[in-house]
């Protein structure tokens, strides 16, 4: 069974704190992805990587950084959280092959920060 | 740049009726692939339905069907005999580039609601 593990289900954090989400998966998918998704606003790409070592910015990468270090393991980085970047994040891994290839979700970190 | 938009944040559906989900999608690649999920008050993502850009059929999956009308950019989900369980915000999401290394961008999704 196909698995993506997002590290914690919810965290609270201050204001100026350097934060570390965790996504792991253990399909060997080539592809991760960062999203945050927000009332209104739908899911969007903070940042995607399709190899060890390699990152794409998405369409909201500000205040954001990412470490991919080995495949099975994607780090999204807050390097110093804000009341703005409260939000539920989603990580999702996808295999590099044919197009029709879904993305496959872990079940979400809800983080505040206050 | 790419942009998926879906106009309907939210819909009311009498159980048992048919449903149309709109999304229109904004691209130059010629090869793109457009997904469904579905997003549960529980939270998790399930992946409903996937159309390429060159199939010529609509995609279906058991209740579900795509309907694709690619010069108008439009790739609508169509649910048959709508069911309790299907209340839950749907998601259009689109890959473009011909490769599956590349991004998968989603629209601001609509939450349907099925009425007993």
């Amino acid at each position: 069974d196909v698995k993506v593990t997002q590290s914690s289900r919810y965290l609270v954090k201050r204001t100026g704190e350097k934060v570390f989400l965790e996504c792991v998966q253990d399909m060997d998918h080539e592809n991760m992805f960062w999203y945050r998704q927000d009332p209104g606003l739908g899911l969007r790409l903070i940042y995607f990587s399709y190899d060890v070592k390699m990152k794409e910015k998405g369409d909201i990468p500000e205040g954001y950084s990412v470490s991919r270090e080995k495949k099975e393991r994607f780090s999204l980085i807050l390097e110093s959280a804000s009341t703005n970047q409260t939000s539920m994040y989603l990580c999702a891994s996808s295999t590099l092959g044919a197009m029709n290839t879904e993305a496959f979700f872990g079940q979400g970190t809800r983080l505040t920060v206050v | 740049a790419q942009k998926i938009t879906q106009t309907q944040p939210g819909m009311f559906v009498q159980e048992k009726e048919a449903v149309t989900l709109d999304c229109t999608y904004d691209t130059s690649d010629p090869s793109y692939g457009l997904f469904w999920y579905k997003q549960p008050s529980s939270g998790e993502m399930i992946f409903l339905i996937y159309q390429g850009s060159y199939d010529q059929q609509n995609a279906t999956e058991g209740r579900y069907s795509l309907n694709f009308q690619k010069a108008r950019k439009s790739a609508n989900l169509v649910i048959s005999a709508s069911q309790l369980g299907d209340s839950a915000m749907y998601f259009c999401a689109m890959r473009e580039g011909g490769s599956s290394a590349s991004k998968i961008i989603f629209g601001s999704g609509t939450r349907l609601s099925i009425r007993p």
